[in-house]
């Protein structure tokens, strides 16, 4: 099985909050982690990537990934309106070829 | 400039016809997606292509057949379509190996009615 869990939300945040989004996934062997940004009625749009436990930082962007735990999640720091959309967590399972599973997406709202 | 490309951008049409829709990507990789996006958001891989040849074939209805006529296109067609075929469909693209992430056509939104 190659499950990636999501909450659906939706998350709502005050403007300049961070906001938390998780995501888990069931195949220990995944390798790659990314997160992508979908506003309604575009295209998921990539955000962030991350191999190696620990964090990395993008600007207000900051991805976690535990892979003992199998969690990944990202936090966006003084969170914005614009920032209001979809996120969608993508995880590469081993021997699958960059093939990505796409959790259900998490609606994120950053309330002014 | 656009770096994945898909027409048309909207389709509305009557169950049973037949249609396709066309994925084109300028960015010099070797593999594509189709991927269908419904109501819930959720994306689903439908298939893939590497060079041309067929690598993925999830469990989709034989109704919808790929064609990749080369390594920069990769077309989707519908036969006898149905209500449950509305949804969003996204084209994307990778090179295999690189684990940088797919880039995604802007969708086909079918609407089948």
């Amino acid at each position: 099985q190659k499950e990636v869990e999501q909450n659906s939300g939706p998350l709502s945040v005050p403007e300049g909050a961070i906001a938390s989004l998780n995501c888990t996934y069931s195949d220990r062997g995944s390798q790659s982690f990314f997160w992508y940004r979908q506003y309604s009625g575009k295209s998921p749009e990539l955000i962030m990537f991350i191999y190696s436990n620990g964090d990395k930082e993008d600007g207000r962007f900051t991805a976690q990934l535990n892979k003992a735990s199998q969690y990944v999640s990202l936090l966006i720091r003084d969170s914005q309106p614009s920032d209001s959309a979809t996120y969608l967590c993508a995880v590469t399972p081993p021997n699958t070829g960059n093939q990505f599973y796409f959790g259900t997406g998490t609606s994120l709202t950053v309330i002014p | 400039d656009t770096a994945v490309s898909q027409t048309p951008k909207y389709l509305v049409t009557q169950m049973g016809n037949d249609k396709s829709i066309k994925c084109e990507q300028n960015l010099g990789h070797d593999t594509m997606y189709w991927y269908k996006q419904d109501s819930k958001k959720f994306l689903k891989i439908m298939f893939s292509y590497n060079n041309k040849e067929l690598i993925i074939n999830e469990t989709v209805p034989n109704r919808f057949s790929p064609k990749s006529p080369d390594k920069a296109h990769l077309n989707l067609h519908i036969n006898s379509l149905e209500l449950g075929d509305s949804a969003v469909y996204f084209c994307a693209s990778t090179l295999r190996g690189s684990y940088y992430g797919y880039t995604f056509g802007s969708g086909t939104r079918l609407t089948v009615v």
